[in-house]
């Protein structure tokens, strides 16, 4: 059964450096989402990616955030500077479509971001 | 954030016991009501989607949502070991959004135990 893969599995980074994050998603999926999750909260929305271009981003997608599909089958976040309030478990998600109707999003494992 | 409440938990019952899951929400635009389920880790995976008010069965497990209230409950008959995860409501639809944005309550953690 196909799934959405995600790597590293844990990434351990000093405040202030950048990270990459991976995801590659289903591959027949055209959209492309990133959630977070900070230790016993919620799984927040962080942006949805069609057509290589957002289609929406949340309050907490701000400036140090940045997406892109640098090829066809990849799918990566990029946080520019790294805050310790970023530490987080990370989920990549696809689906078919999202435009007018439901499409079941698919989430990978996640990638846990450690910021120290 | 307030758009979706869920009690965390966590919540532990025998097997064969008849579960209740609930959150509620405040943004009245939604449209699509979801469970998922998520495993240690492993991501969160939908167990059960519904459009708009009403109930939807799939094998032991029904979803109810009541826009009335603002309210959607998941029950789960015959609990098994095998159903022991956390489980998250989400709901998507909300005004200002589009349908891909997913607002999650906390999760409730449960545990079935044999």
């Amino acid at each position: 059964e196909p799934e959405v893969t995600q790597t590293p599995s844990h990434q351990v980074t000093q405040m202030g450096q950048e990270v990459i994050l991976r995801c590659v998603p289903i591959s027949n999926h055209l959209y492309f989402y990133w959630y977070r999750q900070i230790l016993g909260q919620k799984v927040e929305f962080l942006v949805s990616f069609y057509n290589n271009e957002i289609s929406e981003k949340s309050e907490i997608f701000d400036d140090q955030f940045s997406v892109e599909r640098p090829d066809g089958s990849n799918f990566t976040l990029k946080i520019r500077s790294t805050k310790l309030e970023d530490s987080a478990m990370y989920f990549c998600a696809s689906s078919e479509k999202f435009a007018n109707s439901f499409y079941e999003q698919y989430f990978g494992p996640g990638t846990r971001l450690t910021v120290t | 954030q307030k758009e979706v409440e869920q009690d965390p938990g966590p919540l532990s019952v025998p097997e064969g016991a008849i579960v209740s899951l609930n959150c509620t929400y405040s943004n009245s635009a939604f449209q699509y009501f979801m469970w998922y389920r998520q495993y240690s880790r492993k991501g969160p995976e939908l167990l059960m989607y519904t459009y708009s008010s009403g109930n939807k069965e799939d094998g032991r497990f029904t979803a109810q949502v009541d826009k009335s209230s603002k309210y959607i409950s998941l029950f789960i008959r015959d609990s098994q070991p095998s159903d022991s995860a956390t489980y998250l409501c989400a709901m998507s639809g909300g005004r200002g959004s589009t349908l891909g944005r997913l607002y999650f309550g906390r999760g409730t953690q449960l545990t079935v135990w044999p």
